[in-house]
């Protein structure tokens, strides 16, 4: 059984398109996280979600809109879509506090704006 | 803030030399570190992390880490390396208080067979 799953595992779409990327976790845990991961394998968290609230926006484009519809799914949607974003993108799960803050990641999905 | 810094973005070795790769992070306080290894076209994973008790910590795969609190690092070793630890290395900080784990930039490692 996968613990953190995305779907799709591959994006290619034109400038200026909508598109969302799924994350679900079945691990039980109560945060989850976006990463963009750029081709110089940088890795930079772009929201955190704990109990689907938001608590962290590190100052990503309002282009980008995470949903969360239950503890267990973070979505990721993205408007008007630039060049700029191609990239891989990272879901994570955690839970916070003790020794239980190891983050599990997803597969990825390598986005590409043509 | 905290930071995180990896002194090494690229480290090529031959099969067998040893590893050490360079992890120091700004924050004073009580910190809990992590070492995630990405290995070619794959997502993180969890290498070792470091919560209390022994700062010699064991992951997998032969590699292991050293806290040292009075210099703020977290380095970590792998005595003799082989071609399939070739990957990305990154290394992560995260304080009690803070939503979130720093990362590191990372560091590429290839292993020349």
């Amino acid at each position: 059984d996968t613990a953190v799953s995305q779907t799709p595992k591959y994006l290619v779409t034109q400038m200026g398109n909508d598109k969302s990327i799924k994350c679900e976790q079945n691990l039980g845990h109560d945060t989850m996280y976006w990463y963009k991961q750029d081709s110089k394998k940088f890795l930079k968290i772009m929201f955190s979600y704990n109990n689907k609230e938001l608590i962290i926006n590190e100052t990503v484009p309002n282009r980008f809109s995470p949903k969360s519809p239950d503890k267990a799914h973070l979505n990721l949607h993205i408007n008007s879509l630039e060049l700029g974003d191609s990239a891989v993108y990272f879901c994570a799960s955690s839970q916070a506090g003790g020794d239980t803050d190891t983050q599990y990641f997803g597969p990825g999905t390598r986005l590409t704006v043509l | 803030a905290q930071s995180v810094s990896q002194h090494n973005h690229h480290v090529i070795l031959s099969e067998a030399a040893s590893l050490e790769l360079g992890c120091n992070y700004s924050y004073g306080g009580t910190v809990n570190l992590f070492w995630y290894v990405q290995y070619p076209g794959q997502h993180l994973q969890l290498l070792l992390k470091y919560f209390s008790g022994d700062p010699l910590v064991k992951g997998i795969k032969g590699f292991e880490a050293e806290f040292i609190k009075s210099k703020f690092s977290f380095n970590l070793r792998k005595p003799s390396v082989q071609w399939s630890d070739t990957a990305e290395y990154f290394c992560a900080v995260k304080t009690p208080n803070a939503g979130k784990s720093t990362f590191g930039d990372g560091t590429t490692l290839t292993v020349k067979p």
